[in-house]
This record gives C-alpha cells, structure tokens and sequence, in this order.
C-alpha cells in the first residue's frame, strides 16, 4: 500500500462548477498536510497548507483535513479555466531527531471546461 | 509568497559528462532542501533531503555518488548529475523548508536535464 493515494484522473468538469480532489494516506505520523498546483513544465506550486483537522479557507479553495479517517480534501468553488493543472497533495512529517519526510500522491490532472 | 530559484532551467549535455544544478533560496533561509526527479506526467519522485551542513540523506535506489547533493549554505544546495547518461533525462526539481515558517515548503521551477 502506498504512504500517499491519490486519484490521478484525469478529471474534466465544466467551467464555474465545485471540484472536490481527495488523498488518503496510510502513516499517521503525518503532520502537515499541502496542495500543490502544477501546471505543465513547471514546479509545483503551494496551494494551501495545514497541519490540523478542519478546514481552511483562502479564496475559492478550501482544504479539509480528517486525521482520523486519514483523509484530505481540496474544493475549488466556481472553477475556472486557468484552473486547470495538476494537483498534488502532500504530506509531511519532521521527527524529534530532525528526520522528516515529504511524500506526494501521484497528482489528479483537472481540466475545466469553458 | 517564498522564492525558491533554480538553475539552469533547461540543460542539455552530452553522456558521460557531469552537469550540476543549483537550487537557491532567495528570501529565506532553508533548513531543509529536498530534491525530485519527476518523468513526464508522472507525480515527483523524493531523491534526497539534504540539510545544511549535513551529508543528504538519500532514498532507497537513488545512487549518492551518481546524484551528489551539496548543501553547502542556508540558501544554496546542489545537485551534481556524474556520468549522465540519457536515462537520467529528467525533470529536476528541487524545494526547501523556510525556517520559522511553519515548515511550509516552496518549490524552485524545476530544471530540464535532456541527456545525448
């Protein structure tokens, strides 16, 4: 079983609607957990970051986070073209000793369509 | 939002040469910097943490000695590519954790390594 599951899509929906990614991971030492939007070619790009259960807004993105179930979302309320890119969600843990770990899903490509 | 920079962009060199990349923070000092490899819409792939002044801590399969990673100042890590051969033809992309931040992490653009 993989630390990181992430549907990898692709995933087409039109343009203004609601679009709900998720991961679900397996290592519960997991303490903050990413958004990254990647468009083509290029580095990922931070979304939004959090290390607690709940929800965080910024803008037309929500992030949720359930530690219990292990499971992490990402909403994007009234979708746009240019929102479209992967998305990869993102774990991290940093141990006592100063070990840490970030380890990624494997990214859900979206397109929106016009 | 954090700059992470990287160079060069685009590279390409010929097999069996070495070829580095450099991977700055510009606005922050990074405790932490990570590498990645990343093939062509596959997600990142971890090939190292490396922390200032420390030897990097590679993951299983990735070869130190032909990925040698420096991280030699809070702002400055590099990855050296030894003995390139057209398989490491790759996206390399390296991030760093600013310190004090929260831990949040910022990626560089990533550099195109085309080996021929």
């Amino acid at each position: 079983q993989k630390e990181v599951e992430q549907d990898p899509g692709p995933l087409s929906v039109p343009e203004g609607a609601i679009v709900s990614l998720n991961c679900t991971y397996s290592n519960s030492a997991f303490q903050y957990f990413m958004w990254y939007r990647q468009y083509s070619r290029k580095g990922p790009e931070l979304l939004m970051y959090t290390y607690s259960s709940g929800n965080k807004e910024d803008g037309r993105f929500t992030a949720q986070v359930d530690k219990s179930s292990k499971y992490i979302s990402l909403f994007i309320r009234d979708s746009q073209p240019s929102d479209s890119a992967t998305y990869l969600c993102a774990m991290h843990f940093i141990s006592n000793f100063g070990n840490e770990k970030l380890t990624f899903g494997t990214g859900t490509r979206l397109t929106i369509i016009p | 939002g954090a700059v992470v920079s990287q160079h060069p962009s685009w590279v390409i060199c010929k097999s069996g040469t070495s070829v580095k990349i450099e991977c700055r923070s510009l606005d922050f000092q990074a405790t932490t910097m990570f590498w990645y490899r990343q093939f062509p819409k596959q997600s990142l792939m971890l090939m190292a943490t490396s922390n200032e002044g420390s030897k990097a801590t590679y993951e299983q399969g990735v070869e130190k000695d032909k990925f040698l990673i420096n991280h030699a100042s809070l702002t400055l890590s590099t990855l050296t590519v030894t003995s390139a051969h057209p398989e490491d033809s790759s996206f390399y992309i390296c991030s760093a954790r600013a310190r004090g931040s929260g831990n949040t992490i910022y990626f560089g653009e990533g550099s195109w390594l085309t080996v021929v």
